[in-house]
């Protein structure tokens, strides 16, 4: 069965950087773009980017450009997502999420928080 | 970009109780919609794709419906498990999330 499988919780200071794996099983790593998503305590559901693995292409939102970054780990099946210069606006549960056209499995969710 | 706005943010609701939830976009989606329910604490769960098509294992008292620029998710009977908060998201280029509709017990 398919399964995405995020890494544990992560407290950061402002301007430190987080990074966040989702290992997937149960397909075909390389068919699917991963998505990432976030969401702020008692937010709703903000999209951050996608990853093709195969390729390494990626498309972020542009309120994200310039302070994240997404890899793929084909040998291991894990994609990545880095988050740089954070701000406490930054504190979320980050989501990974397969591409099926629409978002049809997703990770647990990785709490990151960021304070001083 | 596209913009999408739920109605209402807030629905409270019995059990059996029949329930609409309306998303709207800013320009014409055609049928690129999703709807997801997110209990608390947990990841959001995929419904519907492609406005009206439900996901296998979901039980069959939701249903989607609409294209172009308005779309609704209905459920039919209220179940104890359904109250949750439910958006929808359109999947194309910009991926945007409506702000969200919480299913309350009334």
């Amino acid at each position: 069965q398919v399964q995405l499988v995020q890494s544990g919780a992560e407290v950061k200071k402002p301007g430190a950087s987080v990074k966040v794996s989702c290992k997937a099983s149960g397909y075909n790593f390389n068919g699917y773009y991963l998505h990432w998503v976030r969401q702020a305590p008692g937010q709703g559901l903000e999209w951050l980017g996608w990853i093709s693995p195969i390729s390494g292409g990626t498309n972020y939102a542009q309120k994200f450009q310039g302070r994240v970054t997404k890899t793929g780990d084909t040998s291991t099946s894990t994609a990545y997502m880095e988050l740089t210069r954070l701000k406490s606006d930054d504190t979320a549960i980050y989501y990974c999420a397969r591409d099926y056209e629409w978002l049809d499995y997703w990770g647990q969710g990785t709490l990151v928080i960021v304070s001083s | 970009d596209i913009q999408m706005t739920q109605s209402p943010s807030t629905l409270s609701a019995s059990v059996g109780d029949r329930v609409t939830i309306t998303c709207r976009a800013s320009q014409t989606i055609f049928n690129w919609l999703a709807w997801y329910q997110q209990r608390p604490g947990k990841a959001p769960k995929l419904l519907i794709y492609e406005a009206s098509s439900l996901e296998s294992g979901v039980p069959s008292r939701f249903s989607g419906s609409g294209s172009g620029t308005e779309f609704t998710l209905t459920i039919s009977s209220l179940q104890p498990d359904d109250f949750a908060t439910y958006y929808c998201h359109y999947y194309k280029n910009s991926y945007t999330f409506g702000q969200g509709t919480k299913l309350e017990i009334k």
